[in-house]
């Protein structure tokens, strides 16, 4: 089975740089994705890693290393609109099912 | 167009009635999924779809039935449900079963049984 850590809340400034962390056991991994999700409102895909390394999509970076079982969504120039849940997701290897971790609430105050 | 329509957005319903939830995407998906969404908790996968047919299902309860009528269409069919299954049922869709990485997210359809 999958067992998927991430902190429950985390707060920021606006403008500033936020990582959020994600640590992982799997007996099978197949690649890992962070999702956002506001209030209310459906997840959307930000990333996806499957192999180590870092991924940068404009503000939106992501870190992955397997050997570790851990990744970090990186936010920088924190705006207020980044406030929202943050969901590290694992794809299993032998089934490709996404399971999700508990997600991250991000509180970005002015 | 790339969106995932769920209807209805709200539902309340006591626990002798039947209603269902549907579910639509026209990205030409061939893998669709239903997910529960308890507040302030991450989704759950319930049931997939790959290419109309179930490839998954994660021991949900009978009462809550899926349906594929054709590749754009998902539906749940829900009977004699709980109180506790009330919560934010997620429609999604992927290109095939093997890019679930990128699932496309309906808004959801908020269900209360009481």
């Amino acid at each position: 089975g999958q067992n998927i850590d991430q902190p429950t809340e985390m707060t920021a400034t606006e403008g500033a740089i936020v990582q959020i962390n994600c640590t992982y056991q799997t007996s099978g991994f197949n690649g890992l994705f962070w999702y956002q999700q506001h209030a209310g409102e459906a997840p959307t895909f930000l990333s996806y890693n499957v192999l180590d390394g870092l991924e940068e999509k404009g503000r939106f970076s992501s870190f992955l290393s397997r050997s570790k079982g851990y990744s970090y969504l990186l936010l920088k120039e924190l705006q207020m609109k980044d406030s929202a849940s943050y969901l590290c997701a694992v794809r299993e290897l032998k089934t490709d099912k996404l399971i999700f971790g508990t997600g991250t609430r991000l509180q970005v105050f002015p | 167009d790339t969106e995932v329509t769920q209807t209805p957005k709200h539902l309340v319903m006591g626990m002798t009635n039947k209603k269902s939830l549907k579910c639509e995407q026209h990205m030409g998906h061939r893998a669709m999924y239903w997910y529960k969404q308890k507040a302030k908790k991450p989704p759950e996968l319930m049931f997939v779809y790959s290419y109309e047919k179930l490839s998954i299902n994660e021991s949900v309860p009978s009462r809550f039935s899926p349906e594929c009528p054709n590749s754009s269409l998902l539906n749940l069919h829900l009977h004699a449900l709980q109180p506790e299954d009330s919560a934010l049922y997620l429609c999604a869709s992927s290109q095939d079963q093997l890019n679930t990485g990128e699932l496309f997210f309906g808004e959801g359809s908020r269900l209360t049984v009481l």
